[in-house]
């Protein structure tokens, strides 16, 4: 268990509908970052929030939207789903200064 | 342009063997960290050793071993001994300072009983 928690693992869901992954960061960190892993892109980064904070934007598409709330842990919002949204996305956090990430076990999202 | 190449999509190797998989970085930052992660197919995404740009030596992890050659850009994993659940993707990845983690596109290693 690397501390960093991921709900849920599994999402299948049809075109149009929305859906939200949640993550909680290890204890004592204060920065969550969203990836996509998906077959054609790699890994891409998405978002980053510090301590409540929007921090830095990646390629994520304006569908989406993420926010990390006073406890600290993150949602990300995916709308108006297609199917090439279908991917794994990840979920990490850090200590500020340190150049590390640990991840969480993913959501895998399956758009039908 | 690309900041992470890894120029071998896949690698076989044979059991007890050791491996080295290939990594080459652009930075103009002399501040940064590299890192290698493996992915199984579970999917969890699994740190194995970083190196620091003002690292001296080069990091070691077990059976993990990271070739550091900085004039070169360059930050190869090599595995000893490998093993059947070695299979897996590795990625390496940079963070410079103050950014984000940018991820290569991986290599599949397989090894064979």
């Amino acid at each position: 268990d690397s501390g960093v928690t991921q709900t849920p693992k599994h999402l299948i869901t049809a075109t149009g509908q929305r859906v939200t992954l949640r993550c909680s960061p290890r204890s004592g960190d204060l920065s969550v970052y969203w990836y996509q892993q998906s077959l054609d892109q790699g890994l891409q980064f998405l978002i980053q929030y510090y301590n409540g904070e929007e921090r830095a934007k990646g390629n994520i598409l304006e569908r989406f939207s993420a926010q990390q709330f006073p406890d600290l842990h993150s949602e990300l919002n995916l709308s108006s789903l297609e199917l090439g949204d279908s991917a794994l996305y990840f979920c990490a956090s850090s200590v500020e200064g340190k150049y590390g990430y640990t991840f969480g076990s993913g959501t895998r999202l399956t758009v039908v | 342009a690309q900041k992470i190449t890894q120029t071998q999509p896949g690698m076989f190797v044979q059991e007890k063997e050791a491996v080295t998989l290939d990594c080459t970085y652009d930075t103009s930052d002399p501040s940064y960290g590299l890192f290698w992660y493996k992915q199984p197919s579970s999917g969890e995404m699994i740190f194995l050793i970083y190196q620091g740009s003002y690292d001296q030596q080069n990091a070691t992890e077990g059976r993990y071993s990271l070739n550091f050659q900085k004039a070169r850009k360059s930050a190869n994993l090599v595995i000893s001994a490998s093993q059947l659940g070695d299979s897996a993707m590795y990625f390496c990845a940079m963070r410079e300072y103050g950014q984000n983690f940018v991820f290569g596109p991986g290599t599949r290693l397989s090894v064979l009983p």
